[in-house]
């Protein structure tokens, strides 16, 4: 199993572009959120999942839409890039009814010019 | 609104010595997890404490959850160079099976 993969690794973008951050996971997980983490702050949850068709807002939700239409996929849209928005972010995923133990993937790291 | 406190932000050790970080929560909390992040990598579950008082070790990791259950802890016995990166403790926002909130992360740094 691959676990929880993220792409791209890297991304440098301009104010104003938009861009789709990509998350798939191959362990039938029902649950799938992504966080941001910024330097000194915990992690901060942006949007997240419980199932196909079903999606939520976290913590800091503005600036980025989600879709699940599938149970292996939870792509993040950045709609028009901020330099607020610049930031390492993660997907994270867990099976609904096995505890709370969540699986991250390695992350993406996002600079706005 | 809810909050977790965790203290210190940063610790400096020489290896061998002792490692220990505090979680405090304004709410109580149904459980509590720890994870650690090595530097450049992402978080990894170590632990869930789910009772009033309960103590929990892994090898050279002890995790306390605190009686009224606002307040935990992990402490490393002799830090060793693999124990360096940052843990961060998370616990159920409002209660909810659907989203954590994290506290900032203590981050351990070896002297050289």
């Amino acid at each position: 199993n691959a676990g929880v993969t993220q792409t791209p690794k890297f991304q440098v973008l301009k104010t104003g572009q938009s861009m789709t951050l990509q998350c798939a996971q191959d362990m039938n997980h029902e649950y799938m959120s992504w966080y941001r983490q910024d330097p000194g702050m915990g992690l901060r949850l942006i949007h997240y999942s419980v199932g196909a068709g079903i999606t939520d807002q976290g913590e800091v939700p503005n600036g980025y839409n989600v879709s699940r239409s599938t149970t292996e996929d939870f792509p993040l849209r950045l709609l028009s890039a901020a330099p607020s928005q610049t930031s390492v972010y993660f997907c994270a995923s867990k099976p609904w009814d096995r505890g709370e133990k969540l699986f991250f993937g390695s992350g993406t790291q996002l600079s706005v010019l | 609104g809810q909050q977790v406190m965790q203290i210190p932000q940063y610790q400096h050790v020489q290896e061998g010595e002792d490692f220990t970080t505090y979680c405090n929560s304004s709410t109580t909390l149904s459980n509590i997890q720890w994870y650690k992040q090595r530097p450049g990598g992402h978080p990894v579950f170590l632990i869930q404490l789910v009772k009033s008082g309960e103590v929990k070790k892994q090898k050279r990791l002890t995790f306390q959850f605190g009686e009224a259950k606002k307040n935990s802890s992990l402490h490393i016995t002799a830090t060793q160079t693999t124990d360096v990166g940052t843990y961060f403790c998370a616990g159920p926002f409002m209660d909810s099976n659907y989203q954590l909130i994290w506290g900032a992360g203590t981050k351990l740094i070896i002297k050289p």
